[in-house]
């Protein structure tokens, strides 16, 4: 069966500090993969995209995301998290040719210090 | 350009009561995607529109829940006979062509079933 694990519900880290998010995938075939990031009363604003090619991903706002075929994962970084960067997290896995629907996993709520 | 639209942004209803959720996608995207959000889980997928034709209706909890796109544009979510359980975002999403390219989220529709 298809699906994703964040396997941690809360994060909370001290501003400066480095970030990683963890995300697990179980898919059939080659997967896109996708981290999109939610903040309180916001819609979903993708951060990186995983299609092919390069297996470290650089997004938007500094993060970057390494896909690993061996491990099945897909984990989300960042060196330096800024207070601004509390928000949640939600990995996703989507299909090459063929396939349409996006299935989440149950994000990661970051919490930033000061 | 625009993003994705939707509207209402809140919609309050008391169980029993029909509601219209409305999505208005990007300009020239083909595909559209309506996804359900319950608190503390990620977005699961409902249905997915290319052009005028419900592909794919698999995620639909049941035979309360409708959706429609009768111009290939704007897509309206039915819900009949609301129930309490029914309360999450509803979000929608479109894309250019629909089989793995990326897809763009709204803000989504918070509806309160009371």
């Amino acid at each position: 069966a298809q699906s994703v694990t964040q396997p941690d519900i809360h994060i909370t880290v001290s501003e400066g500090a480095s970030l990683e998010l963890r995300c697990n995938y179980s898919y059939g075939a080659t997967p896109y993969l996708f981290w999109y990031v939610q903040s309180p009363g916001q819609g979903l604003q993708l951060l990186l995209k995983y299609f092919s090619g390069d297996t470290l991903v650089q997004g938007i706002k500094g993060f970057e995301a390494e896909f690993k075929r061996s491990q099945s994962s897909f984990n989300l970084r960042k060196p330096s998290v800024h207070w601004s960067d509390a928000a949640e997290y939600f990995c996703a896995v989507g299909g090459a040719s063929g396939t349409y629907k996006y299935i989440f996993g149950t994000g990661t709520r970051l919490k930033v210090l000061a | 350009g625009a993003g994705v639209s939707q509207t209402p942004s809140n919609k309050v209803t008391e169980k029993g009561k029909y509601v219209e959720l409305r999505c208005d996608p990007i300009s020239g995207h083909t595909a559209l995607y309506w996804y359900r959000q319950s608190l503390g889980q990620g977005p699961e997928f409902l249905i997915y529109f290319q052009g005028t034709g419900a592909a794919d209706d698999s995620g639909l909890p049941n035979d309360r829940f409708f959706a429609v796109r009768p111009e290939g544009s704007v897509s309206t979510l039915k819900i009949q006979r609301t129930e309490r359980g029914d309360s999450a975002v509803y979000l929608c999403a479109s894309s250019l062509i629909g089989t793995g390219d990326e897809q763009f989220f709204g803000p989504g529709t918070r509806l309160t079933v009371l």
